[in-house]
């Protein structure tokens, strides 16, 4: 079973630019989270989707950043414009069923680099 | 609010050491699970463990082993004997099961590096 996937691994931009992540779930897996860590700190969550709604978004640092999922596949979160303060690695999860309970698998993360 | 506190930022070990990362916790959730998870350099977040808040027998899974104290809010995680495939950074995390809890909530994570 292919697990979690995210595209690219790294990305390099400059501040004002826009930059589109990616993530694929496990296959069948509903539920999808983005969290982010910022260089030195705690993994932050971000959002969650139920398929294609948003459950929670209450992670989101402000209207710079877009999440979608269309469909309930993969999802992507755009940065636009990228400021200096959102560099950091964005992780994407999945998971089966919502409860604490089920486990989260998570991808490799992108490295965003804003210069 | 959930917290979870790493009070270790980096801890280097001579190889065959045994190690332990500490993690505390803070919730108001009666029910919550705990976990941990290792991020070697190659980047991913590996799951190890997860303990829910009803079970506080420990748990060994060969040179790992967890001591999760309800009393004290602690779910620490130590490493026998380590090794120097053992260096990553580790994050201990929460999750609760009240409203708005759902979702994880890590640590800062402690970077551990092995000596050879």
């Amino acid at each position: 079973e292919a697990g979690v996937t995210q595209f690219p691994s790294h990305s390099v931009i400059e501040k004002g630019q826009t930059v589109t992540l990616r993530c694929d779930p496990i296959s069948g897996h509903d539920n999808l989270y983005w969290y982010r860590r910022v260089m030195g700190k705690e993994i932050k969550f971000l959002l969650h989707f139920v398929k294609e709604s948003k459950q929670d978004e209450s992670g989101m640092p402000n209207n710079r950043f877009l999440a979608e999922r269309t469909g309930g596949t993969y999802s992507t979160l755009k940065v636009q414009p990228a400021e200096l303060e959102d560099s950091g690695v964005y992780f994407c999860a999945s998971s089966l069923g919502q409860g604490t309970n089920s486990p989260l698998h998570f991808g490799n993360g992108t490295r965003l680099t804003v210069t | 609010a959930q917290k979870v506190t790493q009070a270790q930022t980096e801890i280097s070990v001579v190889e065959k050491e045994d190690v332990t990362l500490d993690c505390v916790y803070e919730t108001r959730d009666t029910t919550y699970y705990l976990f941990w998870y290792k991020q070697p350099p190659s980047g991913e977040l590996v799951f190890l463990i997860r303990r829910n808040s009803f079970d506080e027998q420990n748990e060994i899974s060969g040179r790992y082993s967890w001591n999760f104290q309800k009393s004290t809010s602690s779910f620490n995680f130590t490493i026998t004997a380590s090794q120097v495939v053992d260096s990553a950074v580790y994050f201990c995390a929460l999750r609760g099961s009240n409203f708005g809890n759902e979702k994880l909530t890590f640590g800062t994570g402690t970077r551990l590096t092995i000596i050879p």
